[in-house]
């Protein structure tokens, strides 16, 4: 069964720390992982997007990294700010038809505290 | 920020009424999509639709239904509402086509049905 599952559920951090939110899947075969970010009552913005063959890739602070052999995914954060506090999305897509199917994980939902 | 619009935002309404959630797009995309969402749980696709006149259902069964009679609106209704329909339905859309595609996301309809 192709399933995403993000762990923590929930981290709460303090401004200007570091953290990391963990993406494991097993969806098959794969095209693409993505990472949102959905603030509370918003639609999900895109982060990233890395395919089979790129294992990092960066969007300002935020930095995704790929390991398509153990199909594990991480999001780093860097120097946190109050408007990182949102749920962070894990999305994986399959290659199972011409325009994929995507599978999306519950999310890690990060408050960042003054 | 993403031209995908989505109205109303919230909407609280009784049981056994028609509803009509607004979605329209300014992209020129072709591909629209319809997600459902309950609170910390991952997103559902319903409804999905290649461009004018073509409709599909999603993986999650849903009693709405959706048409396509123009690129850029995409409007999702229930015919009956019923507490169960209560959940927060989110708007999306793509270009079409093989290759990596990003999909925008708009900003929600919370709908409640008392």
């Amino acid at each position: 069964k192709n399933q995403v599952e993000q762990s923590p559920q929930s981290l709460i951090i303090l401004e200007g720390k570091n953290c990391t939110l963990q993406c494991n899947y097993t969806v098959s075969p794969f095209s693409n992982l993505r990472w949102y970010k959905q603030d509370t009552g918003r639609g999900p913005v895109s982060l990233t997007i890395m395919t089979f063959s790129e294992n990092t890739k960066s969007n300002g602070r935020y930095t995704a990294t790929l390991d398509a052999d153990t199909k594990q995914s991480s999001l780093h954060i860097t120097a946190s700010q109050l408007s990182d506090s949102a749920s962070y999305i894990c999305v994986v897509s399959d290659r199972g038809s011409t325009l994929g199917r995507l599978y999306f994980g519950r999310g890690t939902q990060l408050t960042v505290w003054p | 920020e993403a031209d995908i619009y989505q109205t109303p935002r919230y909407l609280v309404i009784g049981t056994g009424k028609k509803i009509t959630l607004e979605c329209s797009q300014t992209m020129g995309h072709d591909k629209m999509y319809w997600y459902q969402q309950d609170p910390g749980m991952e997103l559902h696709l319903i409804h999905y639709s290649y461009g004018v006149n073509s409709t599909e259902k999603g993986d999650l069964s849903s009693e709405s239904t959706v048409s396509r009679i123009r690129t850029e609106h995409f409007p999702l209704t229930l015919e009956s509402a019923r507490p169960s329909h209560t959940s927060q339905y989110l708007c999306a859309s793509s270009e079409l086509g093989p290759g990596l595609y990003e999909q925008y996301f708009g900003p929600g309809t919370r709908l409640t049905v008392t």
